[in-house]
């Protein structure tokens, strides 16, 4: 049964620390991406990855990091820097084909206190 | 600068009837849009696309509908049913990207519109 898996569902943290998302896939997809959703606003892309050991920044990367040592999962690291960290986090990926559509998780509420 | 607008915050309507969701864009490099619905605690999953070269795109009891002239789409359901209550995201893509296309998921999404459907 493929799909994403982003774990936790919940998270909590105090400020000033760093706290890491895991998103897994295994649609066996070159392609994953990181967006906040904030209340009231849409989906707003903070890194994607083409392919292993590559990435780049979305829009709203600052504050974040990424890493791609694998094909399977893309990790996104909120870090003490990022201003206002309290959102749901979504992982995406997608295939190869020109337009297809994305396949999200079910998020991440990271809230951070 | 919001490049894809849901005017509407929400959207209530009668089971078996007409829903209408709207979406508005600015830039004219867009050359992809797709509608998303997202249920509470979920990640949103895609309902339909459409591409610049069509104005129109039917799937089941869902229709986008492209104006580019306006930069206006439109999502129908028809006829709407209680499980359809959810956020509706529409989003674009193209934008200028060397490639272009959701293959990078370079997506601009709207602020979304919460539709209601009352049995």
């Amino acid at each position: 049964d493929g799909g994403i898996t982003q774990s936790p569902k919940y998270l909590f943290r105090k400020e000033g620390q760093n706290v890491t998302l895991s998103c897994e896939q295994n649609l066996n997809h070159d392609a994953m991406y990181w967006y906040r959703q904030d209340p009231g606003q849409g989906l707003r892309l903070i890194y994607y990855s083409q392919i292993v050991n590559d990435f780049q920044k979305g829009d709203i990367a600052e504050g974040y990091s990424v890493s791609r040592e694998k094909k399977e999962s893309f990790p996104l690291t909120v870090t003490s820097a990022q201003k206002n960290p309290t959102a749901f986090y979504l992982c995406a990926s997608s295939g190869e084909a020109y337009n297809s559509p994305l396949h999200f998780g079910n998020g991440t509420r990271l809230t951070v206190t | 600068d919001q490049q894809v607008k849901q005017n509407s915050p929400s959207l209530s309507v009668q089971e078996g009837r007409i829903s209408i969701l709207n979406c508005d864009y600015t830039n004219s490099m867009f050359d992809y849009f797709l509608w998303y619905k997202k249920y509470p605690a979920e990640g949103p999953t895609f309902l339909i696309s459409i591409s610049s070269i069509k104005d129109k795109n039917e799937d089941g009891r869902f229709t986008v509908f492209l104006n580019k002239s306006a930069k206006h789409l439109s999502l129908h359901i028809v006829p709407s049913q209680p499980g359809d209550s959810a956020v509706y995201f529409c989003a674009a893509s193209g934008g200028g990207e060397p490639s272009g296309g959701t293959s990078y998921g370079k997506l601009t999404f709207g602020q979304g519109t919460i539709l209601t459907v009352h049995p």
